[in-house]
């Protein structure tokens, strides 16, 4: 696709639920990036995958969080037993190479 | 592990400059961004530069690196309304692919 495609735009769960988000990247790109942005802070990196596997996954805060990309284009970030300091706006960004990082709208996701 | 820091606020006069700035502590950062985000809106990629520059310039935005302070900034000329935004700045270390950022800084345009 022409940019990156993130959804659902907005998802609201009660606590103690199961939720799944999905970024759809850049056609061709190898590069897969999951962050987290917490209100009036930056991105903080969750995860990185180059191709299928996760090259560096040391952002995940917990055994809660995991990230699929089995097809090496559309990721799916998984967050089991959310609790209320999950909530936060999940970005999703892809590169190629060349150092350009594109990144999706974003998914709002509140635990109430 | 990298930190970037920003100041977190600016207030400018329609058409002034606007210049925030960044700073980081791992020197051998070798990509350094400046991206933008608007409210409810994904981060948009302004601008960027190499460990190996010194200056970039861009139509309104000019982006200068002092590698010996590790301080990075982005100079926009001709502040418009359209400009307020927060921005941040955000740089990738040695052979990592991730991107950390700053806390951000929150351009105001007044009239």
């Amino acid at each position: 696709g022409a940019g990156v495609s993130q959804t659902p735009s907005n998802k609201v769960t009660e606590k103690g639920k199961y939720v799944e988000l999905r970024c759809d990247p850049i056609s061709g790109h190898t590069a897969l990036y999951w962050y987290r942005q917490s209100l009036g802070q930056g991105p903080e990196f969750l995860i990185y995958f180059q191709g299928t596997g996760a090259a560096d996954d040391s952002g995940l805060p917990n055994d809660r969080f995991f990230a699929v990309r089995p097809e090496g284009s559309v990721s799916t970030l998984k967050i089991q037993r959310t609790e209320r300091g999950d909530s936060a706006v999940y970005l999703c960004a892809s590169s190629s190479s060349g150092g350009i990082y594109t990144f999706g709208s974003g998914t709002r996701l509140t635990v109430v | 592990g990298e930190d970037v820091e920003q100041s977190l606020f600016l207030s400018v006069r329609e058409g002034d400059s606007s210049v925030i700035n960044c700073t980081y502590t791992d020197s051998s950062s070798t990509y350094l961004y400046w991206y933008k985000q608007e409210p409810g809106a994904g981060l948009q990629l302004l601008t960027y530069i190499f460990s190996n520059m010194d200056m970039k310039q861009d139509q309104r935005l000019t982006v200068l690196l002092n590698k010996k302070d590790k301080h990075l900034s982005l100079r926009i000329a001709d502040t418009q309304t359209g400009d307020s935004a927060i921005y941040f700045c955000a740089v990738i270390t040695g052979t990592a692919s991730k991107l950390t950022f700053g806390t951000g800084t929150r351009l105001q345009v007044m009239l």
